[in-house]
């Protein structure tokens, strides 16, 4: 199994606060993401990374920062939560690019914002 | 724009029927990749396939097998002698035009009933 670490796994927190969700890898992939899924939408991108301090949006980007100072961290921070994103936070990495490789995912973060 | 269409949202079979789980993709791209992950009810994202759009052999890996027809832009993955343990929510994705993005499904709930 790919070394994927997701903390924490479960947060609940209120409408307001920052929170920061943090993943972890020890493959030395470049590309790192963070999607959410919730029903009825599958998993959506939220935000990418494809190398040290290079990201990009993905589709569902708004309310959400993410950062990479080192190639095994990529962090996902709500600046101030909402109860809209509520729902499950998966990471995923990849080498080489999607052309070469399939993205391998952590086991997620589940996060209620009350 | 690129897009992924499961209009199987459910499905129900009784043990040992074979199932096919369809998907539908849209991408203007010539070069694009096709993806199918399973989640359990345990909840982890498990890869199972990828197909790049230069290779229409369908695939086999034990009572699985993908049916990839570009002619029709579908993607579609059937169970053969379906078990108990077959029971996941499948995710069809795609990547296309370059970029290290995914687009995935809504995805397709397979429930196998003993």
């Amino acid at each position: 199994d790919a070394g994927i670490t997701q903390s924490p796994r479960h947060k609940v927190t209120e409408t307001g606060t920052p929170v920061t969700l943090r993943c972890h890898q020890t493959e030395n992939h470049r590309y790192m993401y963070w999607y959410r899924q919730d029903p009825g939408h599958g998993l959506r991108l939220i935000h990418y990374s494809y190398g040290v301090k290079d990201t990009d949006k993905g589709e569902v980007s708004d309310g959400y920062s993410v950062s990479r100072s080192k190639t095994e961290d990529f962090l996902l921070t709500l600046e101030s939560a909402t109860s809209s994103q509520t729902s499950v936070y998966f990471c995923a990495i990849s080498d080489y690019g999607l052309g070469n490789q399939p993205q391998h995912f952590g086991d997620g973060t589940r996060l209620s914002i009350l | 724009a690129q897009k992924v269409t499961q209009a199987q949202t459910e499905i129900s079979v009784v043990e040992k029927e074979d199932v096919t789980l369809d998907c539908v993709y849209e991408t203007r791209d010539t070069t694009y990749y096709l993806f199918w992950y399973k989640q359990p009810p345990s909840g982890e994202l498990v890869f199972l396939i990828r197909r790049n759009s230069f290779d229409e052999q369908n695939e086999i890996s034990g009572r699985y097998s993908w049916n990839f027809q570009k002619s029709t832009s579908s993607f579609n993955f059937t169970i053969t002698a379906s078990q108990v343990v077959d029971s996941a929510v499948y995710f069809c994705a795609l990547n296309s035009g370059g970029y290290q993005k995914v687009t995935f499904g809504i995805g397709t709930k397979l429930q196998v009933i003993p």
